[in-house]
């Protein structure tokens, strides 16, 4: 099983919907996790980070975390046109070395 | 202002030839990191350096080789280019606190034909 996985196609939103981002992770040591947008053919940037159970918003953007199902998520409400890019969620392993572990990202597509 | 600077931003290397990739940040961090992405994949590690002088293994370190002589330097060398070392390749640095945040460079498309 991969560390953090996220199996989602690509998803398609109308503008003003929220998009829903899901992501599960196999290292029940993990603590730290982390949204990242990643925008075509430019550089991941962080947008959302997470360390406890519940949810944490900033803005238009709501991420959650359960350890006990091991699973974190990102909401973003009222999708704008310039949030379609690729969302990377990324966990950081257990064990005591410094490595983050990133899934394969998830396309979002705001249509006008 | 510069951040992490990578350099170069796009590459053609043929079968068996070697190159290094630079990467310099500004930001006085310890922590640096080579990840590379292949077309509708995530991030994975290659190497990283938690500070000058100490370097370590990530995922897919085979092929490639780093150092860290100063904070702000951490090149990747790739020794007898592969097809499958086709990638993008991202420089990043973080402070390693709490928040944990990577502050990556622009990227270098490589392909070896």
């Amino acid at each position: 099983q991969k560390e953090v996985e996220q199996n989602s196609g690509p998803l398609s939103v109308p503008e003003g919907a929220i998009a829903s981002l899901n992501c599960t992770y196999s290292d029940r040591g993990s603590q730290s996790f982390f949204w990242y947008r990643q925008y075509s053919g430019k550089s991941p940037e962080l947008i959302m980070s997470i360390y406890s159970n519940g949810d944490k918003e900033d803005g238009r953007f709501t991420a959650q975390l359960n350890k006990a199902s091991q699973y974190v998520s990102l909401l973003i409400r009222d999708s704008q046109p310039s949030d379609s890019a690729t969302y990377l969620c990324a966990g950081r392993c257990g064990g005591g070395n410094n490595r983050l572990a990133f899934g394969k990202g998830n396309q979002v597509v705001v249509i006008p | 202002n510069a951040g992490v600077t990578q350099t170069p931003k796009f590459r053609i290397l043929k079968i068996g030839q070697s190159m290094t990739l630079q990467c310099t940040q500004d930001m006085n961090h310890n922590y640096m990191y080579w990840y590379r992405q292949d077309p509708g994949m995530g991030l994975k590690l290659i190497y990283y350096s938690v500070g000058a002088g100490i370097t370590d293994k990530g995922e897919v370190p085979n092929g490639y080789n780093v150092s860290r002589s100063t904070t702000e330097d951490f090149p990747l060398r790739l020794e007898l280019a592969a097809p499958s070392q086709t990638s993008v390749y991202f420089c990043a640095s973080s402070s390693r606190d709490r928040d944990e945040k990577l502050f990556f460079g622009s990227g270098t498309q490589l392909s070896v034909l």
